[in-house]
C-alpha cells in the first residue's frame, strides 16, 4: 500500500499569498496523483489531475507539480474563497490512498 | 450537471448492518466505475471500494473485506454499499465518487456524504 504523507495539516494565509501543500509518496507513483478541494457541507472539487494538469474550469492560480514521490499543490495569489480542506489522492495502485489533508484558513 | 447524492447513514449498534445508497444524475451512470470513500472524524480519507461499469469487477480495502459489499443498479442510476458486522472504527462520513472516464485516473465527481455512526 502506498502511503501519502501530506503537509502541513493546517496553514493560515493572507489574501495574495502564495501557498504550497506537499504530498510525499512512500514509493514511486509516476504522476498518478490528483488534488481536490472540499468546503464544509459541499462536494469535493477536482483541481489537478496527473500531478500537473489543471482540471477545466479551475482558476489558473491553482497549479500542481511533481513526479515520482514528491508532489506539490500551489495556490498563487490566494483568495478568501480558497479557504477549504485540500487533499491528494494516489491512483497508481489499489488500494488508492489519500493524504491526511490540509486545512487552509484565510486571515 | 453531475450530481451524486448519498443517503442511508445513521446510528447503528456494533455488529449491526446498514445500506448506503448513492443516487447519480447528470451523466450516463452505466459508463463509469464508481467508488465509495470514507472519512472518520478527525482522520484522513480512506478509499473503501469500487465497482466496474456492469458490476462484474469489485475491489475492497482490506479492513472491510468480507463485511461490506458494493453493488449498483444501472437501471436506477444508483450505487450501494451494504455494510454488515459494523464496528466502532467504521464510524465515518461516507462519500460516493465517480471515477474518471478511463476508469483508473482517479475520481472526478464526489457527493456530499452521509454520516454513519457505530455506537451502543
Amino acid at each position: 500500500e502506498t502511503t501519502l504523507t501530506q503537509s502541513p495539516a493546517f496553514m493560515s494565509a493572507t489574501p495574495g499569498d502564495k501557498v504550497s501543500i506537499s504530498c510525499k509518496a512512500s514509493q514511486d507513483i509516476d504522476d498518478d496523483v490528483n488534488w481536490y478541494q472540499r468546503k464544509p457541507g459541499e462536494a469535493a472539487i477536482f483541481l489537478i489531475q496527473e500531478a500537473t494538469t489543471l482540471v477545466p474550469g479551475i482558476p489558473p492560480r491553482f497549479s500542481g507539480s511533481g513526479y515520482g514521490t514528491d508532489f506539490t499543490l500551489t495556490i498563487n495569489n490566494i483568495e478568501s474563497e480558497d479557504a477549504a480542506y485540500y487533499f491528494c489522492l494516489q491512483h497508481d495502485t489499489l488500494p488508492w490512498t489519500f493524504g491526511q489533508g490540509t486545512r487552509v484558513e484565510i486571515k | 450537471e453531475v450530481q451524486l447524492v448519498e443517503s442511508g447513514g445513521g446510528l447503528v449498534q456494533p455488529g449491526g448492518s446498514l445500506r448506503l445508497s448513492c443516487a447519480a444524475s447528470g451523466f450516463t451512470f452505466s459508463s463509469f466505475w464508481m467508488h465509495w470513500v470514507r472519512q472518520a472524524p478527525g482522520k484522513g480519507l480512506e478509499w473503501v471500494a469500487n465497482i466496474k461499469q456492469e458490476g462484474s469487477e469489485k475491489h475492497y480495502v482490506d479492513s472491510v473485506k468480507g463485511r461490506f459489499t458494493i453493488s449498483r443498479d444501472n437501471a436506477k442510476n444508483s450505487l450501494y454499499l451494504q455494510m454488515n458486522s459494523l464496528r466502532a472504527e467504521d464510524t465515518a462520513m461516507y462519500f460516493c465518487a465517480r471515477a474518471t472516464s478511463d476508469g483508473w485516473y482517479g475520481l472526478d465527481y464526489w457527493g456530499q456524504g452521509t454520516l454513519v455512526t457505530v455506537s451502543s
